[in-house]
Formats: C-alpha cells, structure tokens, sequence
C-alpha cells in the first residue's frame, strides 16, 4: 500500500539553529512529492512540490527540499529557523496511477522554536 | 473569496443526528478534495470532484457519508446518523483541473460528535 512516513512527531529547534524534517515515501513508482505547513487555526498552506527534474526544490519562506530516489525520502531544510516557523509540518505523496489523484499524507511533524 | 472557504467553521452534534458541511472553493478552480483530518494525524483523503461528478470517493468510510457539488462549484459534505468517531476536522481543498495538483486547502470544519 501506498504510505508516507514521518519518523518525527515533535522536533524542537533553537531560533537561528538549522531545521530538516524526515519524509520518507512508499511506493511502487515516484510519486509527486509535497510540503504543506498548518500553523494554528489556518489551513494547510504548500511549502514545495517536486514534480520531476532538479532533485533540489525550492520553496517559500527560505524552505529546500531534496528528494533522493535510492532513499525513498524528501527532506526538508532550512538553515536559519524563525520563531514564527513554529508549526505543524506535512509531506504528502501523490501517485499519477490509474486517474488517482488524491494525497496520501504523512502523521505531521509538530516543530517548536525555542527563542 | 479570495480562498477556499468552509462553513461552519465548528459544529457540534449530538450523536445520530444528520451534518451538513459546506466548501466554498476558490473561483474557476474545477477540482475539489474533501479530507479528514483525526487528532494527532494527517489528512486522509475522502472524495474528490471534477466539476459536478465524483471522480473518486474511494476515500468515504462508510454509506453514511455522501458529498455532492451540483453545479460544479459549492460542494457539501453530508453524514448521516453522526458516530462519536466522526469528529474530526474535514478539510476543503479545490485546485485550478485535476491535472495541476497544486491545491489549496480551506481552514477547515470541525466536527465534535457528543
């Protein structure tokens, strides 16, 4: 069965401290690969999509993600964390197989700042 | 709008009775996802539409849920006979076809069953 993995539930981060997040997908191709944010009381808001191409994607608010085939993983980074990254973290797979197009989501992993 | 909007934005209902929420999506966006969301795990994919036809309700749990959107836009999310285990968050997304899988998501319903 198609699944995406995230090993951390909760990560905690000093401000200015270097974040990555863990994703890891199964699948029997490679699906499109995504991050999405929930920070409190919003909706979940897109940070990156890897569709194909440059393994090295960039995305809004100074968040990469590099997705590496031989790992089955798509791990997000950032250098400098901000207080105001505090928030829930996302990825999402989507398998372009027989006409499907629903996300399949990781369990989330929540981030805390320390300032 | 300028988003995806859903109302309520919380309901409360008493166990067995009938829900009905609601998904504004944004503008000349065709497609449109609904997806649950449990506490303490992401979303999980229910239904979604291209245009007024359900392409895909492999998502739905069980016969009580039912989602429609009649004129291609506005969709409604019905359950039937509510369960305690039906409280959740039911997301919105909608997305400019199916094919451009970048979809934005509305704050969501939350769904208390008592």
């Amino acid at each position: 069965a198609q699944s995406v993995t995230q090993p951390d539930i909760h990560i905690t981060v000093s401000e200015g401290a270097s974040l990555e997040l863990r994703c890891n997908y199964s699948y029997g191709a490679t699906p499109y690969l995504f991050w999405y944010v929930q920070s409190p009381g919003q909706g979940l808001q897109l940070l990156l999509k890897y569709f194909s191409g440059d393994t090295l994607v960039q995305g809004i608010k100074g968040f990469e993600a590099e997705f590496k085939r031989s790992q089955s993983s798509f791990n997000l980074r950032k250098p400098s964390v901000h207080w105001s990254d505090a928030a829930e973290y996302f990825c999402a797979a989507e398998y372009d197989g027989a006409g499907s197009y629903q996300l399949t989501f990781g369990k989330g992993t929540k981030l805390s700042v320390i300032p | 709008g300028a988003g995806v909007s859903q109302t309520p934005s919380n309901k409360v209902t008493e166990k067995g009775k009938y829900v009905e929420l609601r998904c504004d999506p944004i503008s000349g966006h065709t497609a449109l996802y609904w997806y649950r969301q449990s506490l303490g795990q992401g979303p999980e994919f229910l239904i979604y539409f291209q245009g007024t036809g359900a392409a895909d309700d492999s998502g739905l749990p069980n016969d009580r849920f039912f989602a429609v959107r009649p004129e291609g836009s506005v969709s409604t999310l019905k359950i039937q006979r509510t369960e305690r285990g039906d409280s959740a968050v039911y997301l919105c997304a909608s997305s400019l076809d199916v094919m451009n899988t970048e979809a934005f998501f509305g704050q969501g319903t939350r769904l208390t069953v008592v």
